[in-house]
């Protein structure tokens, strides 16, 4: 089944204490991105990677790493975790050129 | 990427039409118009999208006037289940940063 898998899907931590979250497809999509989604903010992108070992600062980058060794996968990294990183996660991923681009099931962070 | 607005909310009951218009004032020539729908706690759906006309699949038809300043998503026949929010984005195609806003939200009510 095609699809985009994020784990973990809940997550409780503390400040400080560095956490990963995995973002895996299997339809050999180029781009993948991830979002944060806050309420009333609507989604807001934090990287976006165009393909293998490119990647780029979406609106809000600040706090977040990302790497893009493979092209099925797509981490997102907190070095530092903080409260208002505390919100909702969406990893996604598109053939270059679509707009039609496929959402994992989200990852819920809340970070006390 | 043009700025999109929509109406922050609509109320509708099972089986009428819905349409929902965006308007997109500052769309340029190489943009396309994109539609997505999000259920509560999931990620967004792809639904539509269009560059000028009308284009009709087997979910949702989306009309685009000549002068493309605006954009209206029609929903034949709606469900319980068709109450999500419906977010519009204006963009060339495969654009990198895909700007959601805040979206319409749709309760279809039985």
């Amino acid at each position: 089944e095609a699809q985009v898998t994020q784990n973990p899907r809940y997550l409780i931590t503390v400040t400080g204490k560095k956490l990963t979250v995995t973002c895996s497809q299997n339809m050999n999509h180029e781009y993948m991105s991830w979002y944060r989604q806050d309420p009333g903010l609507g989604l807001r992108q934090i990287y976006y990677s165009m393909n293998v070992e490119v990647t780029d600062k979406g609106d809000v980058p600040e706090g977040y790493k990302v790497s893009r060794k493979e092209k099925r996968n797509f981490p997102l990294i907190l070095e530092s975790p903080s409260p208002n990183q505390t919100s909702l996660y969406f990893c996604a991923s598109s053939f270059r050129g679509s707009n039609e681009q496929f959402f994992g099931p989200g990852t819920r962070l809340t970070v006390l | 990427l043009a700025k999109t607005t929509q109406p922050i909310s609509m109320d509708s009951y099972e089986g009428q039409e819905v349409n929902i218009t965006c308007s997109h004032n500052n769309i340029a020539t190489n943009d396309y118009i994109t539609w997505y729908q999000q259920f509560p706690s999931q990620g967004p759906r792809f639904i539509i999208q269009g560059y000028k006309t009308k284009v009709t699949n087997e979910v949702a038809s989306l009309f685009i006037p000549a002068d493309r300043k605006s954009s209206t998503l029609s929903l034949p026949r709606v469900s319980l289940s068709d109450t999500a929010v419906y977010y519009c984005l204006v963009g060339e195609t495969g654009f990198q940063k895909l700007v959601f806003g805040t979206g319409t939200r749709l309760l279809v009510s039985p």
